[in-house]
């Protein structure tokens, strides 16, 4: 067990609709990493989140946005769902800011978009 | 061209066997060198962390990096049924994010 949690562990919604992935990093860690996993693209990083601040940014779509609370959980907000966002959702979160550092993942969240 | 390219698999070996799984990367800029295991329906965890050019050991797993040539190994000594995953290869620069290979499913059979 890493130490984060990932919730909900499994959705299935319709395309166009929107979902909310939620993730609280191990205690201590300030950062947040956000990742998608498909078959065919592998594991792409989204964003990163620092201590409530947008730190790095990947490839993430428009219809994509996150947020780092006071309280350091996170949230992936995914909107005018498509199939082809079907995949694993992996939230990652390290003690500092620097990407070198040690990643501790969750157990991620799978999406089916029908 | 994806920046860290890695053989998808499967590689299926027996019991005993040493493992050697293999990335090629593409930027220059890459500083920091990392292996990561994901098992079935789990998060990767980070297996080894290399700096530079070089080898590090810790116990049956040897991680090289040949900066010269933009190769990354991964071996495994006395492989057993326990290391079938899938592993990832991963690299960062010091500025942006990791950037993952696809990874290499492995599987030792008994």
């Amino acid at each position: 067990d890493s130490g984060v949690t990932q919730t909900p562990k499994h959705l299935i919604t319709a395309t166009g609709q929107r979902v909310t992935l939620r993730c609280s990093p191990r205690s201590g860690d300030l950062s947040v990493y956000w990742y998608q996993q498909s078959l065919d693209q592998g594991l792409q990083f989204l964003i990163q989140y620092y201590n409530g601040e947008e730190r790095a940014k990947g490839n993430i779509l428009e219809r994509f946005s996150a947020q780092q609370f006071p309280d350091l959980h996170s949230e992936l907000n995914l909107s005018s769902l498509e199939l082809g966002d079907s995949a694993l959702y992996f939230c990652a979160s390290s003690v500092g800011a620097s990407g070198e550092e040690t990643q501790y993942f969750g157990p991620g969240t799978r999406l089916l978009v029908l | 061209q994806k920046e860290v390219e890695q053989d998808p698999g499967p590689l299926s070996v027996p019991e005993g066997a040493i493992v050697s799984l293999n990335c090629t990367y593409s930027n220059s800029a890459f500083q920091y060198f990392m292996w990561y295991r994901q098992y079935s329906r789990k998060g990767p965890e980070l297996l080894m962390y290399t700096y530079s050019s070089g080898n590090k050991e810790d116990g049956r797993f040897t991680a090289q990096v040949d900066k010269s040539s933009k190769y990354i190994s991964l071996f495994i000594r006395d492989s057993q049924p326990s290391d079938s995953a899938t592993y990832l290869c991963a690299s960062y620069t010091g500025r942006r994010a990791l950037t993952f290979g696809s990874g290499t499913r492995l599987q030792v059979q008994p």
